[in-house]
């Protein structure tokens, strides 16, 4: 069975500062890896995705996040942090089993907020 | 442009009614789904269906039904025996199952 443990569940850094949103997963199979943003009531916005290519992905807004196997990791972080970057992150695994099943699971949210 | 619309952004109903909650998309996705999200939780998957006139059951699909009898269209019912309704529900859809999903604004249920 797969799983996404997002370690913190609230994150403050200071305007230009860099982020680093940290998520573990466990998974059975090679997993996709997500990273989801949401704003107060709305929708997700996809940020970047791991699909077993290249093991540091480049996303929108300046994110990137790097998957690590033997650390089963999938942190996402941003060099310079913006006021406009406050909002929810999901970390989600998404596995392809070797029946055809696939399911996403999301982790719990990491709220960032950013400090003036 | 192309999209997921839900519609309305904000419901609210008396506890005891049946609420229909509308999700429409135009970018030409076969999978489409529906979420739950409480606060402080992660999405929890409602239902899903991989094509037109199929549907499957999710984590927590106790108290809801669906219908996708067209392509673009995927509309929830949240039903009175749903003991906890009061959600922010979300529509998502992606070219096929297992590919990255995108997601509509939601709608805030609220019942009282």
């Amino acid at each position: 069975a797969q799983s996404v443990t997002q370690l913190d569940s609230h994150v403050s850094v200071s305007e230009g500062t860099p982020v680093l949103l940290r998520c573990n997963y466990s998974s059975s199979y090679s997993p996709s890896l997500f990273w989801y943003v949401q704003h107060p009531n709305k929708g997700l916005q996809l940020l970047l995705k791991y699909t077993s290519a290249a093991t540091l992905v480049k996303g929108i807004n300046g994110f990137e996040a790097e998957f690590k196997k033997s650390e089963t990791s999938f942190h996402l972080t941003k060099p310079s942090a913006h006021m406009s970057d406050a909002a929810e992150y999901f970390c989600v695994v998404s596995e392809q089993s070797n029946f055809g099943n696939e399911k996403l699971t999301f982790g719990t949210g990491t709220r960032l907020t950013i400090i003036p | 442009d192309g999209g997921i619309t839900q519609s309305p952004k904000y419901l609210f109903r008396k506890e005891g009614q049946n609420v229909t909650l509308s999700c429409e998309q135009n970018l030409n996705h076969d999978a489409m789904y529906w979420y739950r999200q409480d606060p402080g939780q992660g999405l929890r998957l409602i239902y899903y269906s991989q094509i037109v006139n199929d549907f499957q059951k999710g984590d927590i699909a106790e108290g809801y039904s669906v219908s996708r009898e067209k392509k673009e269209s995927f509309p929830l019912t949240v039903t009175s025996a749903q003991k906890n309704p009061t959600a922010f529900y979300l529509c998502a859809s992606s070219i096929q199952k297992g590919y990255e999903q995108y997601f509509g604004p939601g709608t805030r249920l609220t019942v009282t």
